[in-house]
């Protein structure tokens, strides 16, 4: 059973601060890793993606990807209010679909 | 503007009534996927089309129907609809069945009573 885990929360951190969330994967095999954003009510919405080891940058998030380990997280630097949502990983080795996690409730307070 | 379009999104209906979910998408995407969100329970893949006429049950199949007969729809279908089907519904596509983000309709939002 391929699995993807991340912790529900919520994460509470204050506003300007750091935000780190983290997601673990079961299958080794695991190529393709996504992040995304789900505000209350509203569709995801796809921020990062990574597929090798290492950091990947984007503005204000960092994806961070080691499959050695089996985890992939994201940071979000100078958190803002707006960054208050849902944000689910997801997961894909060759040859399936993605794999949603069941997302961390992030709580940015100004 | 590229999109994946549901409708109705809004819908309260009586049990046992059927109902179609449609889904539309304008991104030639091979891939197309139903979840259903529950509170603590994740998004729940309910059917998935890797292409025309190529669909197969996800994790909750159960009081649902889909078909794929053109590239860019793959309707939901409910049968007879029960208050358990009660939930918050996306379409989602993406250009390959593997490997490659989806994109997500805006949602639809069901209730049966």
């Amino acid at each position: 059973q391929k699995e993807v885990e991340q912790n529900s929360g919520p994460l509470s951190v204050p506003e300007g601060a750091i935000a780190s969330l983290n997601c673990t994967y079961s299958d080794r095999g695991s190529q393709s890793f996504f992040w995304y954003r789900q505000y209350s009510g509203k569709s995801p919405e796809l921020i990062m993606f990574i597929y090798s080891n290492g950091d990947k940058e984007d503005g204000r998030f960092t994806a961070q990807l080691n499959k050695a380990s089996q985890y992939v997280s994201l940071l979000i630097r100078d958190s803002q209010p707006s960054d208050s949502a849902t944000y689910l990983c997801a997961v894909s080795q060759a040859g399936t679909a993605l794999i949603f996690g069941k997302g961390t409730t992030l709580s940015v307070s100004s | 503007e590229a999109q994946v379009t549901q409708n109705p999104r809004y819908l309260i209906t009586v049990t046992g009534k059927k109902l179609t979910v449609t889904c539309s998408q304008n991104m030639n995407h091979e891939y197309m996927s139903w979840y259903r969100q529950d509170p603590g329970l994740g998004l729940r893949q309910i059917y998935y089309s890797m292409n025309v006429e190529v669909t197969d049950k996800g994790d909750v199949p159960e009081g649902y129907k889909v078909s794929r007969k053109e590239k860019r729809n793959f309707p939901l279908i409910l049968e007879s609809p029960s208050p358990n089907q009660t939930s918050l519904y996306f379409c989602a596509s993406s250009l390959s069945w593997t490997g490659t983000e989806q994109y997500f309709g805006p949602g639809t939002r069901l209730t049966v009573t």
